[in-house]
């Protein structure tokens, strides 16, 4: 079955930019979804198909795939990013998720 | 405004049945696919399935086929996922989202959350 591997942790200092990656064989061949969820609260998508932002998502999220690495990056990070983030891809008609990173605004 | 709101959270002891709902309202039920998502305490996301309330066509993450029963009605606008004996195990959150008029597409609504505690 396929893979998505998330780093743990990612921290970054507050107004710098966050890369979180995720990692699977070949994810550029794939759509790549991204959720934020904060504690307590639900999943929210903020990243669509790679790279594409639903309405109400502020321009500093942005997402990037190709080869076997798919990025979701946080420009000028502010402390209510923090939050878990998780990619997700479809393969062979199932949703796959990867654990999950979570982010520190230092 | 598409919104999907769950059952209240429930207690129950192992071996017992459940079924826990998730209703929506804003935009054509039957149309859209929704899925299933445990999160467990802690733990990151995990898919269970997904249904088509127009057709009722499903689709069961193998790591949950034959631990779980998604349905919908689509008459009252709801989706369910049943359990007919819980383990601990089953100890978690469940979020229902809804994908898009086609299955391979994110999650872009979610409920609010059940939270299903299975303790003797």
């Amino acid at each position: 079955s396929y893979e998505l591997t998330q780093s743990l942790s990612v921290s970054v200092a507050l107004g710098q930019t966050a890369r979180i990656p995720c990692g699977g064989n070949n994810i550029g061949s794939k759509n790549v979804h991204w959720y934020q969820q904060k504690p307590g609260q639900a999943p929210v998508l903020v990243i669509y198909r790679d790279r594409n932002r639903p309405s109400g998502i502020p321009e500093r999220f942005s997402g990037s795939n190709s080869g076997n690495t798919a990025t979701l990056t946080i420009s000028r990070a502010q402390a209510g990013d923090e939050a878990d983030f998780y990619c997700q891809v479809w393969d062979s008609s199932t949703v796959v998720f990867g654990g999950g990173t979570k982010l520190t605004v230092l | 405004e598409v919104q999907l709101v769950q059952s209240g959270a429930e207690v129950k002891k192992p071996g017992e049945s459940l079924k826990i709902s998730c209703k929506g309202s804003g935009y054509n039920f039957t149309s859209y696919w929704i899925g299933w998502v445990r999160q467990m305490p802690g733990k990151g996301l995990e898919w269970m399935g997904i249904i088509y309330p127009g057709d009722s066509d499903t689709k069961y993450s193998p790591s949950f086929q034959g631990q779980v029963t998604i349905s919908a009605d689509k008459s009252i606008s709801t989706a369910y996922l049943h359990w007919s004996s819980l383990k601990a195990s089953d100890t978690a959150m469940y979020y229902c989202a809804r994908h898009g008029s086609e299955m391979a597409t994110p999650g872009n609504f979610w409920g609010q959350g059940t939270l299903v505690t299975v303790s003797s």
